[in-house]
């Protein structure tokens, strides 16, 4: 069984400043993929960053960069440079072995101050 | 825009009755996966096709169903509504239905609200 973990439910952070929201993982696959989710308020999943167990660097994607830890199984998603619209819900999610299906975490909110 | 269409956008029905929620995956895309968000149980993957085939179930209730159309196009058959059926119906679609670690598009979701 896969199992994801967010222990922030609600996350803040000042414009333009860095945050990091915390993902850890737990899996008994050897293969397996890490994904993060940004859902804001209207509702719609918008696809950030894929992360591949294999994968020697970290993924990284304009803003977005994942901290990929395998040791530790952790998955941490970094936004550089906060923006007012980067306020949402963030979901890590992760997809390995024989399941073609997505695992998802609760999810963190994140809210941008001005 | 991800490509994913679903319709409707939003569904308001009384208990005991019947719904279909459709998806139209990417152009290209043969997996369409349905997923179920709600405020108690999160993010809950329902089902999975592939070409017209079902490849995977998750915590599907017997009272749902799916299918999968030769266009490509898949339905979710939701009946006996219950009050905690409500929830935000996503469908996702991806290139590969085999051992790869593609993104899934996801749609911008049903909003079923059960009375």
């Amino acid at each position: 069984a896969q199992k994801i973990t967010q222990t922030q439910p609600g996350m803040f952070v000042q414009e333009k400043e860095a945050v990091t929201l915390d993902c850890t993982y737990d899996t008994s696959d050897q293969s397996y993929g890490l994904f993060w989710y940004k859902q804001p308020s209207s509702g719609e999943m918008i696809f950030l960053i894929y992360q591949g167990s294999y994968d020697e660097q970290n993924a990284t994607e304009g803003r977005y960069s994942l901290n990929f830890q395998k040791a530790r199984k952790s998955a941490n998603l970094v936004i550089s440079a906060s923006q007012l619209g980067d306020s949402a819900m963030y979901f890590c999610a992760m997809r390995g072995g024989s399941n073609y299906k997505l695992t998802f975490g609760k999810g963190t909110l994140l809210t941008v101050n001005p | 825009d991800s490509g994913v269409t679903q319709t409707p956008k939003h569904l308001i029905t009384a208990t005991g009755q019947r719904v279909t929620l459709r998806c139209s995956p990417r152009s290209g895309d043969l997996s369409v996966y349905w997923y179920q968000q709600s405020l108690d149980q999160g993010l809950q993957f329902l089902i999975q096709y592939y070409n017209g085939e079902e490849r995977a179930k998750g915590n599907i209730l017997e009272r749902f169903s799916a299918q999968q159309f030769p266009d490509l196009h898949s339905e979710l058959n939701l009946s006996s509504l219950e009050l905690g059926d409500s929830a935000l119906y996503f469908c996702a679609s991806s290139p590969s239905g085999g051992r790869s670690y593609n993104e899934q598009f996801f749609g911008p979701g049903t909003r079923l609200t059960v009375l």
